[in-house]
């Protein structure tokens, strides 16, 4: 059988959609979050970021929301397209000791279907 | 201009043998940090380097792992004695600032028979 550790969560939907990933992280204290995309065989791309003043902020075709209060995140894709598939991760930044390191979600799979 | 390169792109190994991977960071970057990347899963924290400051190795897994940074550019990752769980994408980024956005290489993928 498979691993359970193979399976991302996975989110499909229909070309010309909006498409929600959801993001829960885990330390109150974080105060800059990242919504990365990666395609097979690539590395991570940013997409957009978030400080913790803010609770939404817009790109291109892309909006980010955070609720501090309880600690989740969304990275919302209007007009989904093919191109659009990959694998998404948040990032949580905080600064122990006063370095930022990122700690990533597990990430979830877009399938967009033409 | 030219992203963060990563080399060799790919690299079988045998168990126990050392192995050598290097990244090349966007000029002027002063963060750099290298990630470890397992299949289907998310990113997991090596080391970070910020301009001449002590790196932060906290997230090392073991003293088989040690990285370098020279004159504030290069970096090489270093593995002794590899093990099977070794086998991974690792993956290198490189920032601005501590905080400014990170810009990843393609990665070199680890495999150790």
């Amino acid at each position: 059988g498979e691993s359970v550790g193979l399976h991302l969560p996975t989110l499909s939907v229909q070309e010309g959609d909006n498409s929600i990933i959801n993001c829960a992280y885990s330390n109150s204290a974080s105060d800059y979050f990242i919504w990365y995309k990666q395609e097979s065989g690539k590395g991570p791309q940013f997409i957009i970021d978030i400080r913790s003043n803010m609770d939404k902020r817009q790109g291109q075709r892309v909006t980010v929301l955070l609720n501090k209060t309880v600690k989740h995140l969304s990275l919302q894709i209007a007009a989904t397209q093919p191109g659009d598939s990959a694998v998404y991760f948040c990032a949580e930044n905080r600064a122990p000791g006063g370095s930022y390191i990122p700690t990533f979600g597990r990430g979830t799979s877009l399938i967009v279907h033409p | 201009g030219a992203g963060v390169s990563q080399s060799p792109s790919n690299k079988v190994t045998e168990k126990g043998k050392d192995v050598e991977l290097r990244c090349d960071p966007i000029s002027g970057h002063t963060a750099l940090y290298w990630y470890r990347q397992s299949l289907g899963q998310g990113l997991e924290f090596l080391i970070y380097f910020q301009g001449n400051s002590a790196p932060d190795k906290s997230g090392l897994p073991s003293d088989r792992f040690s990285a370098e940074r020279t004159g504030g550019s290069v970096s090489t990752l270093t593995i002794q004695r590899t093990q099977q769980e070794d086998s991974a994408v690792y993956l290198c980024a490189s920032s601005l600032g501590q905080l400014g956005t990170q810009y990843f290489g393609p990665g070199t993928r680890l495999l150790v028979l």
